[in-house]
Parts: structure tokens; C-alpha cells; sequence
């Protein structure tokens, strides 16, 4: 089954620190794109960052970025510098090419102050 | 920026009613999807539509499920005879090239 793992099912972070949230998936394929969604209270999803598997360079977004190891087929997302707005569930996100994405059950961040 | 839109936001329904999700994609996409997310569990992937055609469907996407876009705008998600496991929140996504998906804010559906 291709699945995707995230094993932190709840993490905390100081304001201003950095944390890191662990994502691995299962693929056969070695074509496929790779996302990190927040959704906060408010039960959006919003894009944080995505990752091509072709690329080696690791994606970055401002405060985020992600180490991405092929090889092992891990996505784990570095938030820096972290905010109280920041505080929400995250979720990991696989999508083969041409087909849907596969989502892992989310890790619920806290931020405090 | 160019946005999903999703109505209602939250939609109360009896349970053995019908309800239908609206979802406007942005203009140039090709591709939709519909998700839900029961309460404290992870998003799952229900159908997907292209070209006018259901192009993939989970085991959820039963025959109470239907989707359709009627007027070349609207991207709709029906159940037929809603049941209280279908209390959920549904998000629609749509993708211009299967690379990046676009979320709407979801409408919460509580059946009751």
C-alpha cells in the first residue's frame, strides 16, 4: 500500500525556536512530488511547501524548509524562528504523477509563548 | 491570487437527505478532486474528475457519492441519502497540471 507516515502525532516548539516535524511514504515510483499543508483552526489547507523528487536541492520557503532524503524516502519540515501563528495541524503529502495525493494523519504543533 | 471557493461553508442536513457541495475552481484548471476529513482523522481522497469524467474514486466514493460539473464552472459533490458517518469536513482541489493542488476553505457537513 502506499502510504505516508508522520510519527509525531503531537509536537511543541518555544516561540522562536526551531522544530522539526518527520514525514516518511512508501513509493515504488521515482517520479512524484512531495507537500507539506497547515491547516489551523480554521480547518483550511493551506500549501506550505512542496518538493519535487527529481530536484536534490532542498525546497525553502522563508521560515520553512524541508530535508528531503530520496534514499530514504524521508520529507521532514524545518520550521525556524517559529510564531504563534504557526501553531496548527501540518500534514504530509505525497502526489504520484497523474495521480491524487496521499495524505499522513498529521502532526499537531503548539507554539508557546 | 486566484482562490478554490467552496458553499456552503457549513451545511446542517437531517440524516436521509440530500446534500450537494459547490466548489468553484480557479478558471484554468483541469483537474478536481474532492477530500474529506472526519473529525481528528486524516484527509482522504474520495474522487477525482477530469475532461468531464470521474477519473479515480476510493472505496468511500460509494453509489450514495456523485459528482458532476454541470455548467463548466461549478464542480459539485452529491450524497444522495447522507448518513451520520458522513459528518465530515469535505475540501475541494483543483490542479492546473497534476503537480500542485488547490485547496478550497471546505465546507463542514454535520448530519444529524
Amino acid at each position: 500500500a502506499q502510504t505516508v507516515t508522520q510519527s509525531q502525532p503531537e509536537m511543541s516548539v518555544q516561540e522562536a525556536e526551531t522544530v522539526t516535524l518527520s514525514c516518511t511514504y512508501d513509493t515504488s515510483e521515482s517520479d512524484y512530488y512531495l507537500f507539506w499543508y497547515k491547516q489551523p483552526p480554521s480547518r483550511q489547507m493551506i500549501l506550505v511547501i512542496r518538493q519535487e523528487a527529481y530536484k536534490q536541492q532542498n525546497a525553502t520557503e522563508n521560515r520553512f524548509s524541508v530535508n528531503f532524503q530520496k534514499a530514504a524516502k524521508s520529507f521532514s519540515l524545518k520550521i525556524s524562528d517559529s510564531q504563534l501563528g504557526d501553531a496548527a495541524m501540518y500534514f504530509c503529502a505525497r502526489s504520484l504523477y497523474g495521480q491524487n495525493f496521499v495524505f499522513g494523519p498529521g502532526t499537531r504543533l503548539s507554539v508557546l509563548p | 491570487e486566484p482562490e478554490v471557493t467552496q458553499t456552503p461553508s457549513h451545511q446542517v442536513t437531517q440524516m436521509g437527505q440530500e446534500v450537494i457541495l459547490r466548489c468553484v475552481p480557479i478558471s484554468n484548471h483541469l483537474y478536481f478532486y474532492w477530500y474529506r476529513q472526519i473529525l481528528g482523522q486524516k484527509v482522504e481522497f474520495l474522487v477525482s474528475f477530469y475532461n468531464n469524467e470521474i477519473s479515480e474514486k476510493s472505496e468511500i466514493f460509494d453509489d450514495q457519492f456523485s459528482v458532476e460539473r454541470p455548467d463548466g464552472s461549478n464542480f459539485t459533490l452529491k450524497i444522495r441519502s447522507t448518513k451520520l458517518e458522513d459528518s465530515a469536513m469535505y475540501f475541494c482541489a483543483t490542479e492546473q497540471e497534476r503537480t500542485e493542488a488547490f485547496f478550497g476553505q471546505g465546507t463542514r457537513l454535520t448530519v444529524v
